[in-house]
């Protein structure tokens, strides 16, 4: 599976949009992106995942560049319950995920 | 509600004690891993299950067993217990493996130290 990279940690304002970045620049046709966060220490949660069209769910957007190498999760409007670190994973064969060091996202008043 | 269980969620013991820790999920899925998480190194997959009666070491299953006699059921053990097992487990199932592209559920994590 594809080697992702994370900024260490980003600040965001309540209320603002979280925008955090993923550099994935080995990945292959049938890999796809996935975003999971994990809230201190309880058990990560799936947030979305795409392969290449930009997704939206309920929780957050992510876009993904058209030649793949890149994607953005995006919370549209950042809570303090979304302090939290963020995991972008990339996986396509493997029978596991593979989570990196994600990025610690500190939502501040 | 659908959810993964984990039990006990705080385990002290002392080296050498034998050990399970239990995991259940309700949603009928046929995948269920075990991962460990510490600090500076992330989390780690110690075994997984594709289905009933198939499991398969992970990156670290070196100490741990797994049986899966059930397919709600996915137990970790700890035959005999060392300090480098404490650590932060968490188990996880989806309908089918990861590299089908569905979503993993965690359980809370079971708090293990070994003394």
């Amino acid at each position: 599976d594809a080697k992702t990279t994370q900024p260490t940690s980003m600040d965001c304002a309540e209320g603002r949009a979280a925008n955090l970045p993923c550099n994935h620049s080995t990945i292959s046709g049938n890999e796809y992106v996935y975003w999971y966060r994990q809230i201190h220490s309880q058990g990560p949660q799936y947030i979305i995942h795409g392969l290449k069209n930009n997704e939206t769910n309920e929780m957050a957007s992510l876009i993904i560049t058209e030649d793949r190498k890149s994607s953005t999760l995006i919370l549209p409007h950042a809570t303090l319950r979304d302090t939290a670190v963020y995991y972008c994973i990339v996986t396509g064969t493997a029978s596991k995920l593979t989570f990196g060091t994600g990025t610690r996202l500190q939502v501040t008043l | 509600e659908a959810q993964v269980t984990q039990n006990p969620r705080y385990l002290i013991t002392v080296t050498g004690k034998k050990l399970t820790v239990t995991c259940s999920q309700n949603m009928n899925h046929e995948y269920m891993s075990w991962y460990r998480q510490d600090p500076g190194l992330g989390l780690r997959q110690i075994y997984y299950s594709m289905n009933v009666e198939v499991t398969d070491k992970g990156d670290v299953p070196e100490g741990y067993k797994v049986s899966r006699k059930e397919k709600r059921n996915f137990p970790l053990i700890l035959e005999s217990p060392s300090p480098n097992q404490t650590s932060l487990y968490f188990c996880a199932s989806s309908l089918r493996p990861p590299y089908s592209y569905n979503e993993q559920f965690f359980g809370p994590g079971t708090r293990l130290t070994v003394l």
